[in-house]
């Protein structure tokens, strides 16, 4: 089994929907979960952080962390073409940048 | 502009040609480390560096090298290329090892082994 895992989609949704992409796990020592967003042809950059259990919310973007059920989740509100993207999810059990564990990412069309 | 930058964009090689993707920030950052991008495996480190003259294995790092001679560097070497080393490289940079919330990634490198 996968440490996490991510339905790769693809997932395409009407201009101003709401979008949600999600991720399981399997390790229930992680607590400090990403979301990543790349665009075609680009690297990934981080869109999203945060530690333990909880929503935080940017904007239009809102991440939600359930521990009790290894389950972790990006809301895009009122979706926009530039929204199209793969979305990955990222997490550690302890702080470090080489401790990520990372999702295989949803690919995101958003259609105008 | 802040950024990560990697050479070539795209190489075309054959196997057993010995190639070196390079990696430069210029954020004076102390980690950096590289990953492969592969489809239904998502992202996994190659090697990692915490400082000059600092590196460490990450997940999948046999038949790769990698040097840290200058902070702003951190190449990586393919002495002998292998078709199943055709993948989709990133190099990434992060203040320090701890900062997770702030690691910038490059362009990647697209690579095909024949």
């Amino acid at each position: 089994q996968k440490e996490v895992e991510q339905d790769p989609g693809p997932l395409s949704v009407p201009e101003g929907a709401i979008v949600s992409l999600n991720c399981t796990y399997s390790n229930s020592a992680f607590q400090y979960f990403m979301w990543y967003r790349q665009y075609s042809r680009k690297g990934p950059e981080l869109l999203m952080y945060t530690y333990s259990s909880g929503n935080k919310e940017d904007g239009r973007f809102t991440a939600q962390v359930d521990k009790s059920s290894k389950y972790i989740s990006l809301f895009i509100r009122d979706s926009q073409p530039s929204d199209s993207a793969t979305y990955l999810c990222a997490m550690s059990d302890i702080l470090g940048a080489n401790n990520l564990f990372f999702g295989t990412g949803t690919r995101l069309t958003v259609i105008p | 502009e802040a950024q990560v930058t990697q050479n070539p964009r795209y190489l075309i090689t054959v196997t057993g040609k010995k190639l070196t993707v390079t990696c430069s920030q210029n954020m004076n950052h102390e980690y950096m480390s590289w990953y492969r991008q592969d489809p239904g495996l998502g992202l996994r480190q190659i090697y990692y560096s915490m400082n000059v003259e600092v590196t460490d294995k990450g997940d999948v790092p046999e038949g790769y090298k990698v040097s840290r001679k200058e902070k702003r560097n951190f190449p990586l070497i393919l002495e002998s290329p292998s078709p199943n080393q055709t993948s989709l490289y990133f190099c990434a940079s992060s203040p320090s090892l701890a900062d997770t919330d702030t690691q910038y990634f490059g362009p990647g490198t697209r690579l095909t082994v024949l």
